[in-house]
Protein backbone atom coordinates (compact mmCIF):
# COMPACT_ATOMS: atom_id res chain seq x y z
CA UNK A 1 0.00 0.00 0.00
CA UNK A 2 0.75 3.98 0.09
CA UNK A 3 1.48 3.73 3.31
CA UNK A 4 1.25 2.05 6.49
CA UNK A 5 -2.23 1.30 7.74
CA UNK A 6 -3.57 0.86 11.06
CA UNK A 7 -7.10 -0.60 12.24
CA UNK A 8 -9.29 0.40 13.85
CA UNK A 9 -8.27 3.91 14.30
CA UNK A 10 -10.46 3.81 17.41
CA UNK A 11 -11.39 1.55 19.44
CA UNK A 12 -13.36 1.72 22.92
CA UNK A 13 -13.32 -1.42 25.19
CA UNK A 14 -14.20 -2.24 28.55
CA UNK A 15 -11.81 -3.63 31.13
CA UNK A 16 -11.36 -6.96 31.31
CA UNK A 17 -11.63 -8.03 27.47
CA UNK A 18 -9.28 -8.68 25.03
CA UNK A 19 -8.51 -6.53 22.21
CA UNK A 20 -6.59 -6.72 18.60
CA UNK A 21 -4.88 -4.16 16.54
CA UNK A 22 -3.83 -4.23 13.72
CA UNK A 23 -1.13 -2.80 11.47
CA UNK A 24 -0.36 -3.62 7.62
CA UNK A 25 3.02 -2.03 6.51
CA UNK A 26 4.39 -0.88 3.84
CA UNK A 27 4.87 -3.45 0.97
CA UNK A 28 8.56 -4.78 0.91
CA UNK A 29 9.37 -3.25 4.40
CA UNK A 30 11.54 -5.56 6.62
CA UNK A 31 11.14 -4.15 9.77
CA UNK A 32 7.82 -3.46 11.59
CA UNK A 33 7.61 -1.69 15.23
CA UNK A 34 4.79 -1.24 18.03
CA UNK A 35 5.03 1.51 20.14
CA UNK A 36 2.69 3.16 22.89
CA UNK A 37 1.95 6.12 23.30
CA UNK A 38 0.35 7.64 26.27
CA UNK A 39 -1.49 11.15 26.50
CA UNK A 40 0.73 13.93 26.40
CA UNK A 41 4.19 11.70 26.82
CA UNK A 42 7.09 9.70 24.48
CA UNK A 43 6.68 6.58 22.54
CA UNK A 44 7.24 3.83 24.55
CA UNK A 45 8.82 0.68 22.68
CA UNK A 46 6.64 -2.83 22.88
CA UNK A 47 8.14 -5.14 20.34
CA UNK A 48 10.48 -5.36 16.57
CA UNK A 49 10.14 -7.46 14.03
CA UNK A 50 12.81 -8.14 11.38
CA UNK A 51 11.95 -10.19 8.97
CA UNK A 52 12.65 -14.14 9.59
CA UNK A 53 14.52 -13.27 12.60
CA UNK A 54 13.54 -13.68 16.46
CA UNK A 55 11.13 -10.73 17.52
CA UNK A 56 12.60 -8.29 19.90
CA UNK A 57 9.96 -8.26 22.82
CA UNK A 58 11.81 -6.20 25.13
CA UNK A 59 9.27 -3.80 25.79
CA UNK A 60 6.20 -5.82 26.27
CA UNK A 61 5.10 -4.01 29.67
CA UNK A 62 3.19 -7.66 30.79
CA UNK A 63 2.26 -11.19 29.45
CA UNK A 64 -1.02 -9.84 28.68
CA UNK A 65 0.76 -8.27 25.67
CA UNK A 66 1.62 -9.94 22.81
CA UNK A 67 1.90 -9.58 19.09
CA UNK A 68 2.74 -11.76 15.86
CA UNK A 69 3.86 -11.12 12.75
CA UNK A 70 3.51 -13.09 9.31
CA UNK A 71 6.24 -13.21 7.32
CA UNK A 72 7.03 -9.50 6.20
CA UNK A 73 3.33 -8.63 6.27
CA UNK A 74 0.47 -8.07 8.38
CA UNK A 75 0.96 -7.66 12.17
CA UNK A 76 -1.43 -7.57 15.11
CA UNK A 77 -0.96 -6.05 18.70
CA UNK A 78 -3.48 -8.28 21.33
CA UNK A 79 -4.24 -6.77 24.86
CA UNK A 80 -5.84 -9.13 26.58
CA UNK A 81 -7.88 -8.77 29.94
CA UNK A 82 -7.29 -5.03 29.28
CA UNK A 83 -6.63 -2.71 31.81
CA UNK A 84 -7.49 1.15 32.02
CA UNK A 85 -3.94 1.96 32.21
CA UNK A 86 -3.60 0.51 28.91
CA UNK A 87 -5.52 3.24 27.49
CA UNK A 88 -2.98 5.03 25.09
CA UNK A 89 -2.43 5.68 20.96
CA UNK A 90 -0.70 2.28 20.05
CA UNK A 91 1.44 3.35 16.83
CA UNK A 92 2.82 0.90 14.23
CA UNK A 93 5.33 1.72 12.17
CA UNK A 94 7.46 -0.50 8.90
CA UNK A 95 10.94 0.74 7.57
CA UNK A 96 12.97 -0.67 5.03
CA UNK A 97 15.76 -1.20 7.47
CA UNK A 98 18.39 -1.15 4.05
CA UNK A 99 22.41 0.37 4.63
CA UNK A 100 20.83 4.15 3.57
CA UNK A 101 17.45 4.02 4.80
CA UNK A 102 16.77 3.12 8.37
CA UNK A 103 14.05 5.74 8.54
CA UNK A 104 10.56 4.76 9.89
CA UNK A 105 7.26 5.18 8.62
CA UNK A 106 4.82 5.62 10.91
CA UNK A 107 0.82 4.76 10.60
CA UNK A 108 -2.06 7.12 12.35
CA UNK A 109 -2.21 4.76 15.18
CA UNK A 110 -5.13 3.69 17.30
CA UNK A 111 -6.65 5.04 20.13
CA UNK A 112 -7.53 2.50 22.94
CA UNK A 113 -9.76 3.67 25.74
CA UNK A 114 -10.64 1.30 28.05
CA UNK A 115 -13.29 2.14 30.54
CA UNK B 1 12.77 4.24 30.17
CA UNK B 2 13.50 5.91 27.25
CA UNK B 3 17.23 7.12 26.61
CA UNK B 4 16.55 10.30 24.62
CA UNK B 5 15.74 13.39 26.71
CA UNK B 6 14.62 16.38 24.89
CA UNK B 7 14.74 20.40 26.25
CA UNK B 8 12.85 21.73 26.65
CA UNK B 9 9.19 20.01 27.36
CA UNK B 10 7.57 22.99 25.85
CA UNK B 11 8.58 26.34 23.25
CA UNK B 12 6.16 28.54 22.15
CA UNK B 13 7.95 31.55 19.62
CA UNK B 14 6.07 34.08 17.35
CA UNK B 15 6.38 33.17 13.51
CA UNK B 16 9.79 34.10 11.82
CA UNK B 17 11.93 33.21 15.22
CA UNK B 18 14.35 30.24 15.21
CA UNK B 19 13.54 27.96 17.02
CA UNK B 20 15.54 25.31 18.87
CA UNK B 21 15.41 21.84 20.40
CA UNK B 22 17.71 20.12 22.39
CA UNK B 23 18.02 15.96 22.90
CA UNK B 24 20.37 13.87 24.57
CA UNK B 25 20.93 10.41 24.80
CA UNK B 26 23.27 7.85 27.30
CA UNK B 27 24.76 5.16 24.84
CA UNK B 28 26.69 5.17 21.98
CA UNK B 29 24.81 5.22 18.86
CA UNK B 30 24.62 4.40 15.59
CA UNK B 31 22.23 7.10 13.76
CA UNK B 32 19.92 9.91 15.71
CA UNK B 33 16.79 10.82 13.85
CA UNK B 34 14.03 13.29 14.26
CA UNK B 35 11.00 13.09 13.65
CA UNK B 36 7.64 15.86 13.91
CA UNK B 37 4.16 14.30 15.19
CA UNK B 38 0.89 16.44 14.47
CA UNK B 39 -2.49 16.17 16.85
CA UNK B 40 -0.93 13.07 18.79
CA UNK B 41 -1.09 10.53 15.94
CA UNK B 42 1.60 9.35 13.44
CA UNK B 43 4.82 10.25 13.17
CA UNK B 44 6.99 12.06 10.35
CA UNK B 45 10.60 11.37 9.36
CA UNK B 46 12.51 14.99 9.31
CA UNK B 47 16.42 14.05 8.86
CA UNK B 48 18.25 11.48 10.19
CA UNK B 49 22.31 12.17 11.30
CA UNK B 50 24.99 9.55 11.89
CA UNK B 51 27.37 8.90 14.50
CA UNK B 52 30.02 9.97 11.94
CA UNK B 53 28.59 13.22 10.88
CA UNK B 54 28.52 16.71 12.91
CA UNK B 55 26.20 18.59 10.59
CA UNK B 56 22.91 18.53 8.79
CA UNK B 57 20.59 20.54 6.66
CA UNK B 58 17.44 19.62 5.34
CA UNK B 59 15.51 22.85 3.74
CA UNK B 60 14.61 25.11 7.09
CA UNK B 61 16.11 22.25 9.13
CA UNK B 62 19.59 21.88 10.82
CA UNK B 63 20.60 19.13 13.24
CA UNK B 64 23.80 18.79 14.58
CA UNK B 65 24.94 16.07 17.09
CA UNK B 66 27.79 16.22 19.22
CA UNK B 67 29.01 12.61 20.18
CA UNK B 68 31.37 13.64 22.93
CA UNK B 69 28.73 14.92 25.00
CA UNK B 70 26.05 12.37 23.59
CA UNK B 71 23.75 15.62 22.17
CA UNK B 72 22.08 16.90 18.97
CA UNK B 73 20.01 19.82 18.25
CA UNK B 74 17.40 20.52 15.86
CA UNK B 75 16.90 24.35 14.66
CA UNK B 76 14.21 25.30 12.40
CA UNK B 77 14.83 28.72 11.24
CA UNK B 78 11.71 30.87 10.04
CA UNK B 79 8.93 29.33 11.69
CA UNK B 80 5.94 29.06 10.79
CA UNK B 81 2.46 28.69 12.50
CA UNK B 82 2.69 25.24 10.39
CA UNK B 83 5.39 24.15 12.28
CA UNK B 84 3.26 23.77 15.64
CA UNK B 85 3.74 20.41 16.16
CA UNK B 86 5.49 18.13 18.93
CA UNK B 87 9.16 17.18 17.84
CA UNK B 88 11.36 13.93 18.97
CA UNK B 89 14.56 12.93 18.76
CA UNK B 90 14.74 8.76 18.35
CA UNK B 91 17.99 6.92 18.91
CA UNK B 92 19.30 3.72 17.20
CA UNK B 93 21.96 2.13 19.88
CA UNK B 94 25.33 0.91 18.40
CA UNK B 95 24.99 -2.00 20.56
CA UNK B 96 21.84 -3.03 18.90
CA UNK B 97 22.30 -2.15 15.18
CA UNK B 98 19.56 -4.76 14.36
CA UNK B 99 16.94 -3.32 16.63
CA UNK B 100 14.55 -0.96 17.98
CA UNK B 101 15.16 3.29 17.71
CA UNK B 102 14.63 4.52 21.31
CA UNK B 103 12.94 7.68 21.05
CA UNK B 104 12.43 10.63 23.37
CA UNK B 105 9.94 12.07 25.73
CA UNK B 106 9.43 14.91 22.82
CA UNK B 107 9.47 19.06 22.71
CA UNK B 108 5.74 20.43 21.86
CA UNK B 109 6.54 23.43 20.00
CA UNK B 110 3.47 26.30 19.52
CA UNK B 111 4.59 29.07 16.68
CA UNK B 112 2.16 31.93 17.56
CA UNK B 113 1.14 33.73 14.11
Amino acid sequence: GAGVSQSPSNKVTEKGKDVELRCDPISGHTALYWYRQRLGQGLEFLIYFQGNSAPDKSGLPSDRFSAERTGESVSTLTIQRTQQEDSAVYLCASSPRTATNEKLFFGSGTQLSVL
Amino acid sequence: SQQGEEDPQALSIQEGENATMNCSYKTSINNLQWYRQNSGRGLVHLILIRSNEREKHSGRLRVTLDTSKKSSSLLITASRAADTASYFCATLPFYNQGGKLIFGQGTELSVKP
